[in-house]
């Protein structure tokens, strides 16, 4: 099982220039994700897409845009790449969804944990 | 302030120790807890899950939630060098209503070396 794929592995941009970051998963899980993570700041939740269809703002979004392309597909774009963007991205899957979407409304299905897929490394000159 | 603080480190201990990782916590709807594994150049992998209080023991790998204390820890026993990581601790709150959709609030991650 590959899990969650994610490509190119690494990239070097300048700044200004624009970019997509893929990311795949086949887990059939409903909800993705996309974080960075920066020395001493953990992991930041840049956009998330609780189901096929809809994407959220996360804590940093300013300077990104997602699509969810499909079910099994959710990529992240920067339009006009910074410095301040250098970091690396990693985007996770899990089965997470809406409570009030389940006939018992049982709260517990909608926190399960996250897979991570193993980054993609961007420097911005 | 942090919603989730996360000592750092860097952690190093001989082979063999107990070794014990701690996140503290602000926000008291926090009700689920995960502690994930990253090892370098790796996506982090998930360690431990646990649902609001309580111990939950995993072979070498015991995680604790404290709610009253806002205050969660993650205990290795019997360290050993490919235990060599960075941990991250991170929470998340009840689902009710359908609003969190797994949105998880991570610590900043303690780099722990076990050295032969």
């Amino acid at each position: 099982n590959a899990g969650v794929t994610q490509t190119p592995k690494f990239q070097v941009l300048k700044t200004g220039q624009s970019m997509t970051l893929q990311c795949a998963q086949d887990m059939n899980h409903n909800s993705m994700y996309w974080y960075r993570q920066d020395p001493g700041m953990g992991l930041r939740l840049i956009y998330y897409s609780a189901s096929e269809g809809t994407t959220d703002k996360g804590e940093v979004p300013n300077g990104y845009n997602v699509s969810r392309l499909n079910k099994r597909e959710f990529s992240l774009r920067l339009e006009s790449a910074a410095p301040s963007q250098t970091s690396v991205y990693f985007c996770a899957s899990s089965e997470a969804r809406k409570a009030d979407a389940l006939p018992w409304g049982w709260e517990n299905v909608s926190n399960q944990p996250q897979h991570f897929g193993d980054g993609t490394r961007l420097s911005i000159l | 302030q942090k919603e989730v603080e996360q000592d750092p480190g860097p952690l190093s201990v001989p082979e063999g120790a107990i070794v014990s990782l701690n996140c503290t916590y602000s926000n008291s709807a926090f009700q689920y807890f995960m502690w994930y594994r990253q090892y370098s150049r790796k996506g982090p992998e998930l360690l431990m899950y646990t649902y609001s209080s309580g111990n939950k023991e995993d072979g070498r790998f015991t995680a604790q939630v404290d709610k009253s204390s806002k205050y969660i820890s993650l205990f290795i026993r019997d360290s050993q060098p490919s235990d060599s990581a960075t941990y991250l601790c991170a929470m998340a709150p009840s689902g009710a209503g359908g609003t969190s959709y797994g949105k998880l609030t991570f610590g900043q991650g303690t780099i722990l070396t076990v050295h032969p």
